[in-house]
């Protein structure tokens, strides 16, 4: 069965220091997200994208973040200056066109120290 | 977005059918009503999804109320794999929108 993918799986990184999270969608999906999972919070959308644009962003996904298709198979998430507060499992997620079901990957532990 | 209301934690022993609610009365007429499960140390996993008419799939039954102001995901017979967070997620057809998701119900299943 196809399956989402995400490297790393856990990430230790410096306060301050740039991140890239990949994540490999299904391969005819077309729309993919972020979202995050602070330790003991809810999961929290941050971004979905689409015809290599962003379609929707929420609050959290500020300038420190960009999201980037760069070839056919992967997309990634890119912290920019990673802060304390940013330390959380990120999720990558994709969709495929006229289906209602989003598929996860196993998610990315991000500790910054 | 629509409000939901889950219990926090819900137990039932293996093997036992389990009735899982949810009530989202502030849905809208076209939205679905989606119901993922994320089990420990794993991403969010899709169970099942209804708009009106109560519906069946290999992991689970979702029974929505006639007024759409409730729903019930129904696992038949609960296996100690199913012990997970259920999130119940109305969202506007087209999976392509954002999930927004509550705390959801911590699902225990004992031997």
């Amino acid at each position: 069965e196809p399956e989402v993918t995400q490297t790393p799986s856990h990430q230790v990184t410096q306060m301050g220091q740039e991140v890239i999270l990949r994540c490999v969608p299904i391969s005819n999906h077309l729309y993919f997200y972020w979202y995050r999972q602070i330790l003991g919070q809810k999961v929290e959308f941050l971004v979905s994208f689409y015809n290599n644009e962003i379609s929707e962003k929420s609050e959290i996904f500020d300038d420190q973040f960009s999201v980037e298709r760069p070839d056919g198979s992967n997309f990634t998430l890119k912290i920019r200056s990673t802060k304390l507060e940013d330390s959380a499992m990120y999720f990558c997620a994709s969709t495929g066109v006229g289906e209602e079901t989003q598929y996860f990957g196993p998610g990315t532990r991000l500790l910054v120290l | 977005d629509a409000k939901t209301t889950q219990p926090n934690s819900m137990e039932s022993n293996e093997e036992e059918p389990v009735h899982l609610p949810c009530n989202h009365s502030t849905i809208s007429g076209t939205d679905y009503i989606h119901w993922y499960r994320q089990l420990p140390s794993q991403g969010p996993e899709y169970v099942i999804h209804g708009l009106t008419s109560n519906v069946n799939n290999r992991m689970a039954s979702l029974a929505i109320a006639e007024d759409r102001k409730s729903s019930t995901l129904i696992l038949h017979r609960a296996t100690l794999r199913d012990a997970a967070v259920y999130y119940c997620i109305p969202m506007f057809s087209g999976g392509y929108n954002k999930l927004i998701f509550g705390a959801g119900t911590r699902l225990a299943v004992h031997p």
